[in-house]
Formats: structure tokens, C-alpha cells, sequence
């Protein structure tokens, strides 16, 4: 994998599901793995940056776990609420650059 | 406000038009970032200084211009723009460089229009 990719593109759920999301990166030469949320017309947020094969994280409802090894991240919401509405952008940062790479994103909507 | 503010929030500007985005942190950190998105597209990475130095080359038509006169500015001038650069310009800081173990704070972003 040369770009960083994410699944699904977008995402309806009802309010009260749990749902994840997928983030595919290079693995070779992996430095950090970033989440953000953005949502519309606000600034990208961090959610969460890994670093560690089988690093989990968890910030209120929301969890993301890594592996290195194979390249993947899952993001993971339990009991989505309309405010978890969002775009969730990953991004990896591979060792000796400056630069974070960034996927499309999964834009997720909650319906009440 | 995240405590990265960009100006302006709207621009729309001619193809001969000379401008300049701002922006500015007052974060303390040491290293900024100008990002573009253009539509279905992911963020792209445009220029990164630390400590206020340039780094990193990638490829950028001439036509945008950064400058970083301090830690807590920079600016992306424009000139001679195709319609092809509209898209939403973001700035972001973060505590140091590479940024890797260190998420990025961001700006609103400019939302650049060229007609």
C-alpha cells in the first residue's frame, strides 16, 4: 500500500449504534498513526496519535487500536450520537519525514 | 477557536490577481504547515517550516509562495492563479517536528476561489 486508505467512504447509522472504521497504511518505515475529526466548517480535531504496534486508545465513546505490522488502524464509536457527525480523517507519518499522509476520510452521520 | 486563525475565511480572486493568506498560532509551536484540499481529494501537504526554517521539498507550482518571518506566522502568498487552485487552503502548527508523535492543531481554513 503506497497511500493511506480508508473505509467505508461514508456512513449512515442510527443514534445508539456502535460502529468503525478502517484506515489502511504503509507499513514500512511506519513512524505514527494520526485520527482527526472534522466536522463541517469547524478545524480538523486530533483525536488520537499511535505510535506502537497494538496501541489502543480511547477518548469517551471513541477507541482506535493499531497494527503496524499488517497496516491497519480501526476507529470504533459505541453508541453514536448526532454530534459524533463528522468526517474521521487518519493520517501516517513515516520515520525521517516531516509529512503526515492523509486518506480520504469516512464521513459518518448519525441519524436521530 | 483551536488557537490557529487563518485569514481571510473567503477569498475569491482573478487569474491576475496578487494575494496573500494568513496565519497565525500563538501555541508555541515550532512548526507550521500549509495544506491543501481540493474536492475528493485528501489533504495534500504544500510547505512545512520548523523553526522557521523551510523543509521538505514538495512539488508546488511557483505560482504559491511561503513565507515564515516567525514562529508564529506564516503566509502563503499567491500570484497568477488557474482556476484549478480553488480548493479549501488549511494551516496547521504542531509542538514539534517531525510532527509525528504530535497531532497538529489546525486552522479554519481559507476557502479560495479563482475565476
Amino acid at each position: 500500500i503506497l497511500n493511506v486508505e480508508q473505509s467505508p467512504q461514508s456512513l449512515h447509522v442510527q443514534e445508539g449504534d456502535s460502529t468503525n472504521f478502517t484506515c489502511s497504511f504503509p507499513s514500512s518505515n511506519f513512524y505514527a498513526l494520526h485520527w482527526y475529526r472534522w466536522e463541517t466548517a469547524k478545524s480538523p480535531e486530533a483525536l488520537f496519535v499511535m505510535t506502537l504496534n497494538g496501541d489502543e486508545k480511547k477518548k469517551g465513546r471513541i477507541s482506535a487500536t493499531l497494527n503496524t505490522k499488517e497496516g491497519y488502524s480501526y476507529l470504533y464509536i459505541k453508541g453514536s450520537q448526532p454530534e459524533d457527525s463528522a468526517t474521521y480523517l487518519c493520517a501516517s507519518a513515516r520515520a525521517g519525514s516531516y509529512q503526515l499522509t492523509f486518506g480520504k476520510g469516512t464521513k459518518l452521520s448519525v441519524i436521530p | 477557536e483551536t488557537g490557529v486563525t487563518q485569514t481571510p475565511r473567503h477569498l475569491v480572486m482573478g487569474m491576475t490577481n496578487k494575494k496573500s493568506l494568513k496565519c497565525e498560532q500563538h501555541l508555541g509551536h515550532n512548526a507550521m504547515y500549509w495544506y491543501k484540499q481540493s474536492a475528493k481529494k485528501p489533504l495534500e501537504l504544500m510547505f512545512v517550516y520548523s523553526l522557521e526554517e523551510r523543509v521538505e521539498n514538495n512539488s508546488v507550482p511557483s505560482r504559491f509562495s511561503p513565507e515564515c518571518p516567525n514562529s508564529s506566522h506564516l503566509f502563503l502568498h499567491l500570484h497568477t492563479l488557474q482556476p484549478e487552485d480553488s480548493a479549501l487552503y488549511l494551516c496547521a502548527s504542531s509542538q514539534a517536528t517531525p510532527a509525528a508523535n504530535y497531532g497538529y492543531t489546525f486552522g479554519s481554513g481559507t476557502r479560495l476561489t479563482v475565476v
